[in-house]
């Protein structure tokens, strides 16, 4: 199985600062055949389902704020958030989907310095 | 409006069995994978089970390997799990989620599982 880790496990940045969430796969999740990376975030507040954020580990979901983007290929990726809000304010997830099963890193709590 | 709706959880005790239902609404349900996410309290994401459109393939996460089935009813629109040999551990907040090729793209509210003597 593909072990996913995120750093860091919590996070505080003061509002309109840049935050920065990397994840890193044990294995690569870059799909040689499409050159896509298989790497997805998610954006968790409390007491809701996960929301998808990012796909194909750069391609932002619709209705996605542009301030929120994704980097990064093959093991290494990072998810920016250029100038925190307070809305931002949650648990964020990187999961791959390049093969079965697929499987989140452990999240990274985000708050309000 | 994409809708997915899950209901069945509640408490159990260790070694029994419940079965979760998600009502899905808004999309043609017969084209997607579908699968089931689960969160232990105050824990992570851990994948546990998909399906196929058709629902011949299935697959588990190994913890519930050989306790747990997921099945579908295209008909109904419905994704369906059944728990057996229920333990402590699997304890979370079950989440119905549409497969894509971009992920999870759309998430239920959840399901409460408590497995408690």
């Amino acid at each position: 199985d593909i072990v996913m880790t995120q750093s860091p496990d919590s996070l505080a940045v003061s509002l309109g600062e840049r935050a920065t969430i990397n994840c890193k796969s044990s294995q690569s999740v870059l799909y040689s055949s499409n050159n896509k990376n298989y790497l997805a975030w998610y954006q968790q507040k409390p007491g809701q389902p996960p929301k998808l954020l990012i796909y194909w580990a750069s391609t932002r979901e619709s209705g996605v704020p542009d301030r929120l983007s994704g980097s990064g290929s093959g093991t290494d990726f990072t998810l920016t958030i250029s100038s925190l809000q307070a809305e931002d304010v949650a648990v964020y997830y990187c999961q791959h989907y390049y093969s079965t099963p697929p499987t989140f890193g452990q999240g990274t709590k985000l708050e309000i310095k | 409006e994409v809708q997915l709706v899950e209901s069945g959880g509640g408490l159990v005790q260790p070694g029994g069995s419940l079965r979760l239902s998600c009502a899905a609404s808004g999309f043609t349900f017969s084209s997607y994978w579908m699968s089931w996410v689960r969160q232990a309290p105050g824990k992570g994401l851990e994948w546990v089970a998909n399906i196929q459109q058709d629902g011949d393939e299935k697959y588990y996460v190994d913890s519930v390997k050989g306790r747990f089935t997921i099945s579908r009813d295209n008909a109904k629109n419905s994704l369906f799990l059944q728990m057996n040999s229920l333990r402590a551990e699997d304890t979370a907040v079950y989440y119905c989620a549409r497969a894509h090729s971009k992920g999870f793209d759309y998430w239920g509210q959840g399901t409460l599982v408590t497995v408690s003597s």
